[in-house]
């Protein structure tokens, strides 16, 4: 059975600086999928994942992903307030095309 | 990328009966999925629809307490049934959008259901 461990759970930062959410699983998987949500809000899509190695940036939020490892890591480059949200990683399941989140890392960045 | 309608998007009921969500998209696609995000929680998948097919759930949730229609490529409805207070979650549509490498998963704006 495919697990996603994401750490930290909570993750408060000071405006301007960095820090890394770490997303591990279980079994090997085609695809990671990283999303953002809003309180009270639905899920964003900030990243794709496909292949051992994979980078995709986007302003402040880099993601990677070592499929050996079975980690994915999302990179948070001098936080600024906006970023504040949960931040979800997402495997797919090797059958169904079923996704399975991790429990969400809740980011409070401070001024 | 796909535009999710569901409806309604917060509804507060009373234990015993039944709500139903709808979910609309403005292109046609093959899967549609109905996930559970349970309070401070994160989603769980209830089922897969397609269309022409009877929906798959996955464990733990069964088709009478969770009974799916699926009638065309753009639609899709879950319905809760015989509602109690463990229901309040919200409830989110999703689907598949792209092909290959260019493939993702679009999220719909949510139903958040309080049952009292």
């Amino acid at each position: 059975e495919l697990k996603v461990e994401q750490n930290p759970l909570f993750l408060s930062m000071q405006e301007g600086k960095n820090y890394t959410i770490y997303c591990n699983y279980s079994t090997t998987s085609d695809r990671l999928y990283w999303y953002r949500q809003d309180p009270g809000k639905s899920l964003e899509s900030l990243f794709v994942l496909l292949s051992n190695g994979a980078v995709k940036q986007e302003g402040r939020l880099m993601a990677s992903l070592d499929t050996k490892a079975r980690l994915s890591t999302l990179h948070i480059t001098a936080a600024v307030h906006d970023l504040s949200a949960t931040y979800f990683c997402a495997v797919l399941r090797g059958y169904g095309n079923k996704l399975v989140f991790g429990a969400g890392t809740i980011l409070r960045v401070k001024s | 990328s796909a535009v999710i309608s569901q409806k309604p998007s917060r509804d507060i009921c009373q234990r015993g009966t039944s709500l139903t969500i709808q979910c609309q998209v403005d292109s046609q696609v093959t899967m549609m999925f109905w996930y559970r995000q349970q309070p401070g929680q994160s989603l769980t998948l209830i089922a897969t629809a397609n269309q022409g097919s009877e929906a798959t759930y996955e464990s733990g949730f069964v088709i009478d307490k969770f009974p799916i229609s699926r009638p065309n490529l753009t639609f899709s409805t879950l319905t809760v049934s015989n509602m109690s207070p463990e229901d309040s979650s919200i409830y989110l549509c999703s689907v598949e959008e792209g092909r290959g490498m260019d493939e993702k998963l679009f999220f719909g704006s949510g139903t958040q259901l309080s049952v009292l």
